[in-house]
């Protein structure tokens, strides 16, 4: 594809609830990053694959998260049990080789 | 930890007027890369640095990275508004050539025509 898409764009929940997050990485890419971004803040890394490595989770908050990625494509991030402070946009990015990333334009996630 | 940290944290300047973020990492990098994210959208990557005491110029944007290689600086010659967004730097995470980056908290620049 043309760049990095994830869905959807906007998310609303209720909290408690579970949600999954899609992105789709540019063709050929093989690393994948998902970060969090709340209102105004920095990128803050979640986890990371590369190829058939094991992922590096060391960004995930909580057990409430967790990500995959089929086929070394497609990746999707769940958060089980969804709380407020959960609300942030989450950005996924991917890589063909380090280092430079390539952004989807987000989920914007709203628990209520 | 490792951490990556951008002053400041906010501008205003008046079109046309000059503008500098400055960014310092707590750890030597390997390089250090820019981004921009313009209100309600993504990050967009501009420019990669690599080698101690690096310079270099896109348009009217001036990039540097120390020769400690520990802190880059991001200057724009005369502001325009198409300029408006939030500059972040990130550098490696670690040691190894992996991907994952530390970002900066951004510096947000809003210009005022």
């Amino acid at each position: 594809g043309a760049g990095v898409s994830q869905s959807p764009s906007n998310k609303v929940t209720e909290k408690g609830k579970d949600v999954e997050l899609r992105c789709d990485p540019i063709s050929g890419h093989t690393a994948l990053y998902w970060y969090r971004q709340s209102l105004g803040q920095g990128l803050e890394f979640l986890i990371y694959f590369q190829g058939n490595s094991a992922p590096d989770k060391s960004g995930l908050p909580s057990d409430r998260f967790s990500a995959e990625r089929t086929g070394g494509s497609v990746s999707t991030l769940t958060i089980q049990r969804t709380q407020q402070e959960d609300s942030a946009v989450y950005l996924c990015a991917s890589s063909l080789a380090p280092p430079t990333q390539y952004f989807g334009p987000g989920t914007r996630l709203t628990v209520l | 930890g490792q951490q990556v940290m951008q002053i400041p944290q906010y501008q205003h300047v008046q079109e046309g007027e000059d503008f500098t973020t400055y960014c310092n990492s707590s750890t030597t990098l390997s390089n250090i890369q820019w981004y921009k994210q313009r209100p309600g959208g993504h990050p967009v990557f501009l420019i990669q640095l690599v080698k101690s005491g690096e310079v270099k110029k896109q348009k009217r944007l001036t990039f540097q990275f120390g020769e400690a290689k520990k802190n880059s600086s991001l200057h724009i010659t005369a502001t325009q508004t198409t300029d408006v967004g939030t500059y972040f730097c990130a550098g490696p995470s670690g040691s190894s050539n992996t991907g994952k980056l530390i970002f900066g908290q951004g510096t947000t620049l809003q210009v005022k025509p």
